[in-house]
């Protein structure tokens, strides 16, 4: 069975602390992505990463950093938490078509 | 990638079948129709995905008209399982373009 997981279902920051969420995919899928999700907003692309150690900003890239060392591991990083990143962020990963998601990360930053 | 309008809500009773319009008039010639749906607290989920033809799968059934402008996905015999929000999508297909615009989606309810 295809699996995404993601580090953290829940965590608590507070402002100005340096985070990391980390996703890891067992399918040896090529493509990384990283969205988040907001209430009446949907889910906005963050990040998504076409192959090792390369990266392309999606739609809402300011605020965050992402590193790609490992084509099964895509990591997500707050270099200076605030308190508008309070979200849930989702992983994803896909070869062709269909892009499989991770259970997701409830973050809230004090 | 073109741009799709969904019904924010909608109901369906159960064991009926559930038909999720999505309008996308500017889709272009070489854009595919994608849904997606998202239950409570998971990660979206895959549903299907066309061209020009309609598609079948053990999940759901697509319908795209002839001009392309808009679609609809089939329940066929919905569950209370497939309470959740549904996603369409549009977007150039092919390789090294996989990335998705999700709107907000229709959130569906299915009644007992």
């Amino acid at each position: 069975d295809v699996k995404v997981t993601q580090s953290s279902r829940y965590l608590v920051k507070r402002t100005g602390e340096k985070v990391f969420l980390e996703c890891v995919q067992d399918m040896d899928h090529e493509n990384m992505f990283w969205y988040r999700q907001d209430p009446g907003l949907g889910l906005r692309l963050i990040y998504f990463s076409y192959d090792v150690k390369m990266k392309e900003k999606g739609d809402i890239p300011e605020g965050y950093s992402v590193s790609r060392e490992k084509k099964e591991r895509f990591s997500l990083i707050l270099e200076s938490a605030s308190t508008n990143q309070t979200s849930m962020y989702l992983c994803a990963s896909s070869q062709w078509y269909e892009q499989f998601f991770g259970p997701g990360t409830r973050l809230t930053v004090l | 990638d073109a741009k799709t309008t969904q019904p924010p809500s909608m109901d369906c009773a159960e064991g009926r079948a559930a038909n999720l319009p999505c309008n996308h008039s500017t889709i272009s010639g070489n854009e595919y129709v994608y849904w997606y749906r998202q239950i409570h607290s998971q990660g979206p989920q895959y549903i299907i995905h066309g061209l020009k033809n309609n598609e079948t799968n053990e999940m759901a059934s697509l319908i795209i008209t002839e001009d392309r402008k808009s679609s609809t996905l089939i329940l066929p015999h919905a569950t209370l399982r497939d309470t959740a929000v549904y996603y369409c999508i549009v977007r150039v297909g092919g390789f090294g373009n996989e990335k998705l615009t999700f709107g907000t989606g229709t959130r569906l309810t299915i009644i007992p």
